[in-house]
């Protein structure tokens, strides 16, 4: 069965500082892997998405990921974080032939000026 | 180029009453899959369903729980006799086909049991 890790339940960053966010998957195949953030109250807005080819990927918001299969993982990272990138983000994976996706526990992410 | 549109955005039900939510795809999307986010918790998934046919309910409870998705019309997730544990946000996300889609998701639905 697939699962997903997010190690981190809450960080806490300066604006301006460097973001990664750490998700660990397990999984057999190749999966597909996505980052969703989720505004409180509000749905999850997909940021990007790793399906095959270029194992770095660039999302929107200035956002990127790295898949690296030896480590089984695809932590997200920015820069430069902006006070509007509070929220709460979530890993997850889904496989071809399986569509369900299975997420991690989340990372809520404060941002301090 | 409307989302995925969810309603009612806020539900509360007494014990014992029925929960009726509903979702609209994204136009020319044919794939629905039900979500539901406990309070401090991820998401997990429900069911799965294409018009007129569930695909998989693998993450449904066994009883009080039903999803359907008509050949016209949003799809439904109905709670029959809502028990407190069934507070939660329901996500409805859908997608043009099949797994090699992005799922979009809808703004959610909170249930609130009292």
């Amino acid at each position: 069965a697939q699962s997903v890790t997010q190690p981190d339940i809450h960080i806490t960053v300066s604006e301006g500082a460097s973001l990664e966010l750490r998700c660990n998957y397990s999984y057999g195949a190749t999966p597909y892997l996505f980052w969703y953030v989720q505004s409180p109250g509000q749905g999850l807005q997909l940021l990007l998405k790793y399906f095959s080819g270029d194992t770095l990927v660039q999302g929107i918001k200035g956002f990127e990921a790295e898949f690296k299969r030896s480590q089984s993982s695809f932590n997200l990272r920015k820069p430069s974080v902006h006070w509007s990138d509070a929220a709460e983000y979530f890993c997850a994976v889904g496989n071809f032939g399986n569509e369900k996706l299975t997420f991690g526990t989340g990372t809520r992410l404060t941002i301090i000026p | 180029n409307a989302g995925v549109m969810q309603n009612p955005r806020h539900l509360v039900r007494r014990r014992g009453q029925e929960a009726r939510l509903r979702c609209s795809p994204m136009k020319g999307h044919s794939h629905v899959y039900w979500y539901r986010q406990l309070p401090e918790e991820g998401l997990k998934f429900m069911v799965y369903l294409q018009k007129e046919n569930i695909i998989d309910e693998s993450g449904m409870p066994k009883e009080r729980f039903s999803a359907e998705f008509p050949k016209e019309g949003p799809s439904i997730l109905r709670i029959q006799q809502v028990v407190r544990g069934d507070s939660a946000a329901y996500f409805c996300a859908s997608s043009v086909s099949n797994s090699q889609e992005t799922q979009y998701f809808g703004p959610g639905t909170r249930l609130l049991v009292l």
